[in-house]
């Protein structure tokens, strides 16, 4: 699977928008740009997926480049419920191989401040 | 509430024991995840069970082992335990082999003493 890169630590502003950026400059063109969040030693939640297009979804909108290297996760409305350590994981969609599993690296723990 | 369930929510044992953690897919679910989540570490996939077959491995010790019942539930087995696998264990469902999806339950905290 392509490496991702997050920063470690965000701070945003309670119901500002929330923009998480990640790069993925080695992702290949059956990989999925993934977005999952762990709100503190609760089990990770998925939150949106995505390969070429843009996506929106009850919990956020996921924008990907055109040349795929990279993606921002957008929390329209950020509020304090939404801090926590936020995944991007880049994973192939196929039935072949074991090289479908999700792979979280150390993601980027979004602060929301009252 | 993601709808998978994992008993026990915490559990203190001794070293060189033996452990089972049980997990209960969402309904309709027929794939399992187990990962292993420490300070150092991060998540880390273990193993995942399709239909009550093993369907892919990761990091996991020779130690350890699990299963998928009949019924679809889950149980991992961690064996002659050492004070490094103290960790929170987490387990996930999805509906396929290959789901974009992940359902994780709320983990068991494993303190090896």
């Amino acid at each position: 699977d392509a490496k991702t890169t997050q920063p470690p630590s965000m701070d945003c502003a309670e119901g500002r928008a929330a923009n998480l950026p990640c790069n993925h400059s080695t992702i290949s063109g059956n990989e999925y740009v993934y977005w999952y969040r762990q709100i503190h030693s609760q089990g990770p939640q998925y939150i949106i997926h995505g390969l070429k297009n843009n996506e929106t979804n009850e919990m956020a909108s996921l924008i990907i480049t055109e040349d795929r290297k990279s993606s921002t996760l957008i929390l329209p409305h950020a509020t304090l419920r939404d801090t926590a350590v936020y995944y991007c994981i880049v994973r192939a969609s196929n039935s072949g191989g074991s090289n479908y599993k999700l792979t979280f690296g150390k993601g980027t723990l979004l602060t929301v401040n009252p | 509430d993601s709808g998978v369930t994992q008993t026990p929510k915490h559990l203190i044992t001794a070293t060189g024991q033996r452990v089972t953690l049980r997990c209960s897919p969402r309904s309709g679910d027929l794939s399992v995840y187990w990962y292993q989540q420490s300070l150092d570490q991060g998540l880390q996939f273990l193993i995942q069970y399709y239909n009550g077959e093993e369907r892919a491995k990761g990091n996991i010790l020779e130690r350890f082992s699990a299963q998928q019942f009949p019924d679809l539930h889950s149980e991992l087995n961690l064996s002659s335990l050492e004070l490094g696998d103290s960790a929170l264990y987490f387990c996930a469902s999805s509906r396929d082999r290959v789901d974009e999806k992940l359902f994780f339950g709320s983990g068991t905290q494993l303190s090896v003493l």
